[in-house]
């Protein structure tokens, strides 16, 4: 399975923006990026994902790197409920493939928010 | 529309003991999974069902832990006997179907402690 590598931990203020930064410079045409956060005592929740060009949803957008071998999660007001763990997956779609839809968790990075 | 459901939500048991858990997915999710979450680490991948069907259960421990999914629909989750390493969080998560891009949708978890 493709690697991404995301820094342990980023600190934030409450109101400002954050950028989550993600390497994956082993990503294949056929992985899709996929940010996932998990808050406290719960279970993860699905945030963005996009293939080549920047997404863009209620919740954050995603910056995809030219190359693809980077991209940044961007939280454009943090608020205290986005303290959380953040996920950066590389999610294979070529069908038949052995690691097809799968979701492969790393470490992630821990998200403090401050008031 | 209703999430994951899964039951119980905490569970502490004896090493040696068996334990099982209950998972009920989206409606309409033709593909469901278990994955276990030690403290401190991302999800990891159990067992994946397609329907009723094991799809992927390459990292399922087959001398301790089993899973079926009923009608294709509910799922239980079995470890007998549990041991000390199995203390954990068992998250259930269904998606529409397994493709690169559809989102998985995750439960509370269930916390195991064993003793």
């Amino acid at each position: 399975d493709a690697k991404t590598t995301q820094p342990n931990s980023m600190e934030s203020n409450e109101e400002e923006p954050v950028h989550l930064p993600c390497n994956h410079s082993t990503i294949s045409g056929t992985d899709y990026i996929h940010w996932y956060r998990q808050l406290p005592s719960q279970g993860p929740e699905y945030v963005i994902h996009g293939l080549t060009s920047n997404v863009n949803n209620r919740m954050a957008s995603l910056a995809i790197a030219e190359d693809r071998k980077s991209s940044t999660l961007i939280l454009h007001r943090a608020t205290l409920r986005d303290a959380a763990v953040y996920y950066c997956i590389l999610r294979d779609a070529a069908a038949g493939g052995t690691s097809y839809g799968k979701l492969t968790f790393g470490q992630g990075t821990i998200l403090t928010v401050h008031p | 529309e209703a999430g994951v459901a899964q039951s119980p939500r905490y569970k502490i048991i004896e090493k040696r003991q068996s334990v099982a858990f209950w998972c009920n997915p989206i409606s309409g999710h033709a593909t469901l999974y278990w994955y276990q979450q030690i403290l401190g680490q991302g999800p990891k991948l159990l067992i994946q069902f397609q329907n009723n069907g094991v799809v992927d259960d390459s990292q399922l421990p087959k001398d301790r832990f089993s899973a079926e999914r009923l009608k294709g629909v509910d799922s239980t989750l079995k470890i007998q006997p549990a041991k000390l390493e199995d203390s954990a969080v068992y998250l259930c998560a269904s998606s529409l179907a397994p493709s690169g891009f559809n989102t998985q949708y995750f439960g509370p978890g269930t916390r195991l402690t064993v003793l």
